[in-house]
């Protein structure tokens, strides 16, 4: 049964870091690409970032990028999100999802999903 | 504002019909797949649609969607109180080179 569930929210303060992790169990991490979604809140969805199964390719929203990066551990078969200049915007709960292949484009959705963590950025 | 557009909400009786609109541009919906997203309320998502029109695995088939041009529509019939939910289109834009969602629908079943 696959199964992603995320960990390393909380509150930081505006400027500050933090890394968020998702263990991921019932399949091959190395085989389908992941990614991170975002949820402020009472808001929408919103794509952070996607890592290719090869591990080759990375891609970023605008609203992240040179702030979070996006990384795998294959031997402890966790996705990361390391946080970085944390902004009050980013406040929100951080989703690890699964695609159905190893792109990350295509024409495969995000066909699992974990609970969340929730990231709170406020002094 | 969201890349691709949805009306903020939509309702209908009980086993009726609804249609829910996801319009975007030549960079995503015209040249790549859509895909559609349930989210119960306190819940994370959940795929419904794949590749345009293609059902996700365990989703009922009251569930369905379509594409053309630059704007794709997600259909439930049967509408029952367990509908009642967000729904989210997305889809891939090659210009951002990000993956982009609607702003979403919540849906009330009266």
């Amino acid at each position: 049964e696959v199964q992603l569930l995320e960990s390393g929210g909380g509150l930081v303060q505006p400027g500050g870091s933090l890394r968020l992790s998702c263990a991921a169990s019932g399949f091959t991490l190395s085989s389908y690409a992941m990614n991170w979604v975002r949820q402020a809140p009472g808001k929408g969805l919103e794509w952070v970032s996607g890592m290719s199964g090869s591990g080759g390719s990375t891609y970023y929203a605008v609203s992240v990028k040179g702030r979070f990066t996006i990384s795998r551990d294959e031997s402890k078969k966790t996705l990361y999100l390391q946080m970085t200049t944390l902004r009050a915007e980013d406040t929100a709960v951080y989703y690890c999802a699964k695609k159905g292949d190893d792109y990350i484009y295509g024409r495969l959705g995000f066909d699992y999903w974990g609970q969340g963590t929730l990231v709170t950025v406020s002094s | 504002q969201s890349v691709l557009t949805q009306p903020p909400s939509v309702s209908e009786a009980p086993r009726q019909r609804v249609s829910i609109s996801c319009s975007g541009s030549s960079s995503n919906i015209a040249k790549n797949a859509v895909n559609w997203y349930q989210q119960l309320p306190g819940k994370a998502p959940r795929l419904l649609i794949y590749d345009d029109d293609l059902l996700s695995s365990e989703v009922s088939d009251r569930f369905s969607g379509s594409k053309s041009g630059t704007s794709a529509s997600l259909a439930i019939s049967g509408l029952q109180s367990e509908d009642e939910a967000d729904y989210y289109c997305a889809s891939w834009d090659d210009s951002l080179n990000a993956w982009v969602f609607g702003g979403g629908t919540k849906l009330t079943v009266l």
